[in-house]
């Protein structure tokens, strides 16, 4: 079965130290993958993707993700991490060539940036 | 750009009473749309896929006579959650995709429903 994996229900990491979240896949063929952001009572903001190409991708707000094949993992990365970091976040995918582009959600990790 | 907004954010209504949640591409137009529950502290759960002009296709467990969807134009889908419940309470997230073929979901901000 298709299935996203975020293995950490909550990151903390200190203000200005880098961060990461982490994300390993399992979907047929070859895999779309996203990161997207929550903050309480809002829907979700997309950070960045992975489709084709190449395996270190650059989002918004300074976070980035590498794709890695033989690992299946898409972790979300940041040099330095801010206080307004704080939010719960979503790791998704899907498999190129779906009979639809319906999303597979990870379960989300809430990360904590103290002060 | 790709903007996607909700209406309402919030509402609270009695149980039996019906409910319409719009959702509404503001910058591009969405020949998809997909409607998600979450509940407090979990992860989004696909209930249905809106096709514009077509009937939506719904997730497995999804009563669809519980949840009517309506994508009748590119920029707008509605969901319509009747005889509401209590157990119907929870966040209700839209998303689209561009119809000029993106591959990315944009969400809307998510409408909060609790049903007395």
């Amino acid at each position: 079965a298709q299935s996203v994996a975020q293995p950490e229900d909550q990151v903390n990491v200190a203000e200005g130290n880098p961060l990461t979240v982490k994300c390993t896949y399992s979907v047929s063929g070859n895999p779309y993958l996203f990161w997207y952001v929550q903050y309480p009572n809002r829907g979700l903001q997309f950070l960045l993707k992975y489709i084709t190409g190449d395996n270190l991708v650059k989002g918004s707000y300074g976070f980035e993700a590498e794709f890695n094949k033989s690992q299946t993992s898409f972790h979300l990365k940041k040099p330095s991490a801010l206080v307004s970091d704080s939010a719960l976040y979503f790791c998704a995918g899907r498999y190129y060539g779906g009979a639809t582009n319906k999303l597979i959600f990870g379960t989300g990790t809430l990360l904590a940036v103290q002060p | 750009g790709a903007v996607v907004s909700q209406h309402p954010s919030r509402v609270i209504c009695k149980s039996g009473t019906s409910v319409k949640i719009e959702c509404r591409s503001l910058d591009f137009q969405a020949t998809t749309m997909f409607w998600y529950r979450q509940f407090p502290k979990q992860s989004l759960m696909l209930m249905a896929t809106s096709n514009e002009g077509s009937k939506a296709t719904y997730e497995q467990g999804v009563e669809k006579d519980k949840f009517l969807i309506n994508h009748a134009s590119l920029t707008l889908s509605t969901l319509t959650v009747t005889s509401a419940h209590p157990e119907d309470s929870s966040f209700y997230i839209c998303s689209a995709t561009d119809s000029s073929g993106g591959e990315t979901q944009y969400f809307g901000p998510g409408t909060r429903l609790l049903v007395l």
